[in-house]
């Protein structure tokens, strides 16, 4: 299992700011990396799936990079809005198909 | 297309009953299956997962079991809940062998111990 971890636990930010926040995770035995977005009560929806070092992902307001050699994933969100709060989680695969979550990062925006 | 059910959606156990959280894939065949859970306060702890029939293997020592009978069914069970059994349960399914493929959640069991 992966060593993930998630910083800061917890984010409160003012409407129209941007963010970012970090995964790390331990750079050998890494297959892919996970982002996955979670309100309270409901089920984790999927971001993005990143496998390559350098790897950016964007998906509206959102995006993600990714640097595999040196074990870190940040995920940017441009604008925040109220909608954007949730916990957001990030995920690593490693070599015995095994899906170990971090923390979670929880985001509060305030309007 | 694929989905993923679980139930029931809320349970108040008392001490030392036991536990039956049924999850159901349809839309996908030889899925890996994974019942995660969320206690107060924490992330998402991997606690069983399945990639086949009668096969599971356990992350983590507890009074909980689970089972796959059916291709696309999982089970999680208890035969004596504990107060720390407490916790928001998810069941998730994933493509077969592969480390890049996204995990599909279901919708949540919340389970309070009394």
């Amino acid at each position: 299992i992966l060593n993930v971890e998630q910083s800061p636990q917890s984010l409160h930010v003012q409407e129209g700011d941007s963010t970012n926040f970090t995964c790390s995770f331990p750079s050998s035995n890494f297959y892919a990396l996970h982002w996955y977005r979670w309100e309270t009560a409901k089920s984790p929806e999927a971001l993005f799936v990143m496998t390559l070092n350098g790897d950016e992902k964007k998906k509206g307001r959102i995006s993600a990079t990714l640097n595999t050699k040196e074990g870190y994933s940040y995920l940017y969100i441009k604008g925040s809005q109220p909608e954007d709060s949730a916990t957001y989680l990030c995920a690593g695969w490693d070599a015995g198909n095994m899906l170990t979550f971090g923390g979670g990062t929880r985001l509060m925006v305030k309007p | 297309s694929q989905t993923i059910h679980q139930w029931p959606a809320t349970l108040v156990q008392p001490v030392g009953s036991p536990l039956s959280l049924e999850c159901t894939v349809e839309g996908t065949s030889n899925p890996n299956l994974y019942w995660y859970r969320q206690a107060a306060g924490r992330g998402l702890q991997l606690l069983f997962y399945s990639v086949g029939i009668g096969q599971i293997s356990s992350e983590v020592p507890q009074n909980l079991s689970a089972s796959r009978p059916q291709d696309r069914q999982f089970i999680l069970s208890s035969k004596k809940l504990l107060l720390s059994d407490s916790g928001f349960y998810l069941c998730a399914w994933s493509g077969a062998g592969g480390s890049g493929n996204t995990i599909y959640f279901g919708e949540g069991s919340w389970l309070t111990v009394v």
